[in-house]
């Protein structure tokens, strides 16, 4: 069966302390890898689309990476507002579902 | 302003009501798509929509209905037949020129009273 796995559940941070996120998923023919942010309450906001293994993209204090079995995203020197619960997702070839991961809980405390 | 806007946010059901859940979007994007989010639990699929005047069942379409009339909407229908329809549902879109990435809505809180 074909799983989306993230970890750790919940991560608590101080201000600039760098960590990784992690999201492992099953092999079956990866069509793209995404990773979304969601605040309490809202819709997910949508991060970053990866397609192949030893891509990488940045965004500001984010870096996500892929290999053959799983995606991290790279937290540099966090700050407050980047407090929120980080999700990822997986779309595999011939089919148009996509599989979610049940996130982080990232907490970074000032 | 482009995007995509669900509506309400927050709704309240009798139990025995069927309740409908708007999702409009201008993005010009042909798939749509709803998800139920439950704490401590990953989005679960409902339905999803590549072509209007088509649709197709999700993880958990029981109790659930959609129809796709025109690209730009999408609605969701609770009905009576949904046990435990307390839940945050997230409509979102997507098309294959935007490298298959979805994009979700505000999203809209239901809850049985």
């Amino acid at each position: 069966e074909d799983q989306v796995t993230q970890s750790p559940e919940a991560l608590r941070l101080q201000e600039g302390e760098s960590s990784s996120l992690n999201c492992s998923y099953t092999v079956s023919g990866l069509r793209g890898l995404f990773w979304y942010r969601q605040d309490p309450g809202k819709g997910p906001e949508f991060l970053f689309t990866l397609y192949s293994a030893g891509e990488e993209k940045e965004k500001e204090r984010l870096k996500a990476t892929l290999t053959k079995k799983e995606s991290f995203l790279h937290i540099t020197a966090p700050k407050p507002e980047d407090s929120a619960t980080y999700l990822c997702a997986v779309q595999y070839s011939g089919t148009y579902k996509y599989i979610f991961g049940t996130g982080t809980r990232l907490k970074v405390l000032a | 302003d482009g995007g995509i806007t669900q509506s309400p946010k927050y709704l309240f059901r009798k139990e025995g009501q069927n309740v409908t859940l708007s999702c409009e979007q201008n993005l010009n994007h042909d798939a749509m798509y709803w998800y139920r989010q439950d704490p401590g639990q990953g989005l679960r699929l409902i339905y999803y929509s590549q072509i209007v005047n088509d649709f197709q069942k999700g993880d958990i379409a029981e109790g659930y209905s959609v129809s796709r009339e025109k690209k730009e909407s999408f609605p969701l229908t609770v009905t009576s037949a949904q046990k435990n329809p307390t839940a945050f549902y997230l409509c979102a879109t997507g098309t294959s020129y935007s490298g298959n990435t979805i994009y979700f809505g505000e999203g809209s809180w239901l809850t049985v009273v």
